[in-house]
Parts: structure tokens; C-alpha cells; sequence
């Protein structure tokens, strides 16, 4: 039978543009978020972190907004590059039954940028 | 630091056989982390190890996987018998746990079973 993947959204936006990418979480006590950026071939590559405390952070090129009351992340970057095509995830933390703290990654989002 | 490092880089193997997946962590780091990707279910957390100590192994799909940590400084995951499903990227991760959650990834294996 024919087997059903996952379906990544895509994005694609035009080299010098702005990016957003959004992910929505799932435990409202969560307090710690990243996105990591994954490149073909490649493992995930950390590129910011937000705690619960706070609504914004910003990084170079990259800022990321946290809406606690909707469960909401997104991450923005600012004039897309070609460098950064890759799938981008968010992961939340939550606590391993056994202590020590786990990251449930999002599905991910495929960033495409045209030239 | 050269980061966390796996290998292979690349398996291909045949169904039936045993697959050993080892990983070096980051020089420090006391947490250690397996992941399977595939296009069916993402990022899959396998195991977690904290001190070598095999904490949560909760996502390991069924006994033909084993993980061990002998020392802080390596890891294996086996796959006893290997089987076509399997077939994925496995990554390793490290992290040092003072509450900083980041985690480091290896350029992880991709596994084929044919």
C-alpha cells in the first residue's frame, strides 16, 4: 500500500526578504523553547532559545517571539539568504519521568529561498 | 571542540544482521542523546543517558534495540536483528545539564536495510 509521510510545509520567499516561521506547542507549562535549523544532510544546528519569562529575544538575523497565551512560537529572519534553505524545528522542554529534561521537537518547516 | 561525532557516516547492510551506531560527545557534556529521523515520523527520541546511566528508554521501539553508555566519553545504539523499517538517520546529541537545555547533534548515521 502506499505509505503516507510526513507533509512539511514549505515556505518559500525571495532572497532579502523577511522570514517567519511559526510552530505551535503543546504544554502550556512549558518554559523553555529552541529552533534548530537542520541542513541537508546534516544534523539539527542550534540558532535560538527563548524562556517562558520572556516574549522576544533576538539574535542576529534571527528573532524569535514566544505567545504564551495561545501557544504560540514563531521565528524571524531578517533578509533570507540562500544559506539559510534548511527545515527548521521548534522544540519545547518537558521532564523525563526519570528527571533530567526532554525536548519534543515540532515536525519541522522546509524554508526555501529563491533567488 | 570537534562536536559530537558519529560514525559511520553511512550503512548499508542486509535484513538479519547486527548494526552497531557509535557516538563520541562532546568533551564535558554528562547528557546523552539518541534520535531517529525518517520521513514517516520526524524526530523520534530513542534514549536518554545522564552520567552513562540510561534514564528514559522509553522510545526505543522494541528489543532489537540496545544502547549502551560504558563511559562518558562513547556510546552505542545495536540493532539485533536489523530489519527494512529501520532504515533512517540515526543522530546522537549531547548536552551538559545545568539547566542550559541546548543539544548538540552529530552529523548523524544514515541507515539502509535492504
Amino acid at each position: 500500500g502506499e505509505s503516507v509521510g510526513l507533509h512539511l510545509p514549505t515556505l518559500s520567499v525571495q532572497e532579502g526578504d523577511n522570514s517567519i516561521i511559526n510552530c505551535a506547542y503543546s504544554n502550556s507549562a512549558s518554559d523553555y523553547f529552541i529552533w534548530y535549523k537542520q541542513e541537508s544532510g546534516k544534523g539539527p544546528q542550534f540558532i535560538i532559545d527563548i524562556r517562558s519569562n520572556m516574549d522576544k529575544r533576538q539574535g542576529q538575523r534571527v528573532t524569535v517571539l514566544l505567545n504564551k497565551t495561545v501557544k504560540h512560537l514563531s521565528l524571524q529572519i531578517a533578509a533570507t539568504q540562500p544559506g539559510d534553505s534548511a527545515v527548521y524545528f521548534c522544540a519545547e522542554k518537558g521532564r523525563f519521568t526519570g528527571g533530567g529534561n526532554k525536548l519534543t521537537f515540532g515536525t519541522g518547516t522546509q524554508l526555501k529561498v529563491e533567488l | 571542540d570537534a562536536g559530537v561525532i558519529q560514525s559511520p557516516r553511512h550503512e548499508v547492510t542486509e535484513m538479519g544482521q547486527e548494526v552497531t551506531l557509535r557516538c563520541k560527545p562532546i568533551s564535558g557534556h554528562n547528557s546523552l542523546f539518541w534520535y531517529r529521523q525518517t520521513m514517516m515520523r520526524g524526530l523520534e527520541l530513542l534514549i536518554y543517558f545522564n552520567n552513562n546511566v540510561p534514564i528514559d528508554d522509553s522510545g526505543m521501539p522494541e528489543d532489537r534495540f540496545s544502547a549502551k553508555m560504558p563511559n562518558a566519553s562513547f556510546s552505542t545504539l545495536k540493532i539485533q536483528p536489523s530489519e527494512p523499517r529501520d532504515s533512517a538517520v540515526y543522530f546522537c546529541a549531547s548536552s551538559f545539564l545545568t539547566g542550559d537545555e541546548k543539544l548538540f547533534f552529530g552529523s548523524g548515521t544514515q541507515l539502509s536495510v535492504l
